[in-house]
């Protein structure tokens, strides 16, 4: 049962141009979710995070938005650059918990120059 | 945020052994986690180490096979033990909270150990 989805495997975008990351959950639970970035041969960087209160929340050329009802997030990239290729990965933790993370599959973001 | 080292980065070994992979961060924390990611996939909690306790599984992983210790606040290791080829994986450790006992919500992680069973 995969609890949080990234149903986009890959995504190639223009440098220059907005990248939207999206990520779907299943369990209403959640109430913390967070943004992950991954070059190969190195573990999970952390970009920008959003508390279930929040519909929004920025930090620089990245931007995470929340839709409660429709249990849904997606993170902007504004402009794109080539440097932002990466695996993108979101994840969650729930209400309650010890706090571990439960991740996406991830989606490999190409910025094209 | 915390810097986190694991040793070693790579490794390659036979199948029957077993590796211990460390995790040391520069500063006091208060929860560790290790996580795993299979060739293609994406992460996957194994355990949350705990201080001077057993360590806490998820769900399909045992003590038997990932033996897990924390000493301290700064340090855990990770043993993989009787490998096979399916536990060829990336081990991550990562760090939450501070040694105040101050909580937060982001986890950082640990650069990665590249283990490949033959």
């Amino acid at each position: 049962d995969q609890q949080v989805k990234q149903n986009s495997p890959s995504l190639s975008v223009q440098e220059g141009r907005i990248s939207i990351l999206n990520c779907d959950y299943t369990n209403s639970m959640f109430d913390y979710f967070l943004w992950y970035k991954k070059y190969p041969a190195e573990g999970p960087t952390f970009l920008i995070s959003i508390s279930s209160i929040k519909d929004k929340n920025e930090d620089g050329r990245f931007t995470v938005f929340l839709n409660k009802s429709a249990k849904h997030l997606s993170l902007h990239i504004v402009p794109s650059q080539p440097g932002d290729s990466a695996v993108y990965f979101c994840a969650a933790i729930k209400v309650g918990s010890a706090r571990q993370l439960t991740f996406g599959s991830g989606t490999q973001l190409t910025v094209l120059p | 945020s915390a810097v986190i080292s694991q040793k070693p980065s790579r490794d390659i070994c036979q199948r029957g052994t077993s590796l211990t992979i460390q995790c040391q961060v520069d500063s006091q924390v208060t929860m560790m986690f290790w996580y795993r990611q299979q060739p293609g996939q994406s992460l996957t909690l194994i355990a949350t180490a705990n201080q001077g306790s057993e360590a806490t599984y998820e769900s399909g992983f045992v003590i038997d096979k990932f033996p897990i210790s924390r000493p301290n606040l700064t340090f855990s290791t990770l043993t993989v033990s009787n490998m096979s080829p399916e536990d060829s994986s990336i081990y991550l450790c990562s760090v939450m909270g501070d040694a105040r006992g101050r909580s937060t919500d982001t986890q950082y992680f640990g650069p990665g150990t590249r283990l490949t069973v033959l």
